[in-house]
């Protein structure tokens, strides 16, 4: 079955400087690839996915790149702020039947 | 719009009890899901229905059972809880089976004792 590496586990950043966290995967056949963040206490909410056909996709401070020979995919916040600070969770598709194989989660916390 | 809820949000059971986690979505949405999240482990999906009148097994359904009572309802049912089970148990749904957003409930926090 498909098995989602995330690193690291935790990251701390200066405000404004950038964050990036990396995922790898094991099958080849997956082709959707979200990533969500989740707040202290909160529910986890999508920020950003991208499919097999897209090698990159931003939307404002955040992108999110996919390389498909390597099997890894990496999430890049630029210039972050404190709201920022949360869990980040990737997570690849594990058939076209929605269900998803998400990592562990990396802890960013950016300090003022 | 609600969105996705779930009740109750905080439940403490003795080994051996039984309960019922509940979820409703007012999205129309077809596909829902049952999570559980623990420390260090992402999440991790226990069940799902891509449409109503149908379910399956995710990746650790052992010990619970799940109703898709209609194409808002989705139930998760601990027939007789374990320490092991101590957990927050996320709800989630989808507008379509596959590669679709998924929007998560609140969650329930379970500590069985």
């Amino acid at each position: 079955g498909e098995n989602v590496e995330q690193h690291p586990s935790t990251l701390s950043v200066q405000e404004g400087d950038s964050a990036v966290i990396k995922c790898t995967y094991s099958d080849s056949a997956s082709n959707y690839f979200p990533w969500y963040k989740q707040e202290l206490g909160k529910r986890p909410q999508l920020i950003i996915d991208i499919r097999s056909n897209v090698g990159e996709k931003k939307d404002q401070r955040i992108a999110v790149t996919l390389n498909k020979t390597a099997k890894h995919f990496s999430l890049h916040i630029t210039e972050t702020q404190p709201e920022d600070s949360a869990v980040y969770f990737c997570a690849a598709s594990v058939d076209s039947w929605g269900k998803l194989q998400f990592g562990a989660g990396t802890q960013v916390v950016v300090t003022p | 719009n609600a969105g996705v809820t779930q009740t109750p949000k905080f439940q403490v059971l003795k080994t051996g009890q039984s309960m019922t986690l509940q979820c409703a979505q007012d999205m129309n949405h077809n596909s829902m899901y049952w999570y559980r999240q623990d420390p260090g482990m992402g999440l991790r999906l226990i069940y799902y229905s891509a449409s109503e009148g149908t379910t399956d097994k995710g990746e650790v359904p052992n010990g619970y059972n799940v109703s898709r009572l209609n194409k808002r309802e989705f139930s998760l049912r601990l027939e007789s809880a374990a320490p092991s089970q101590t957990s927050v148990y996320f709800c989630a749904s989808s507008e379509l089976q596959g590669e679709e957003t998924q929007y998560f409930g609140p969650g329930t926090r379970l500590l069985v004792l």
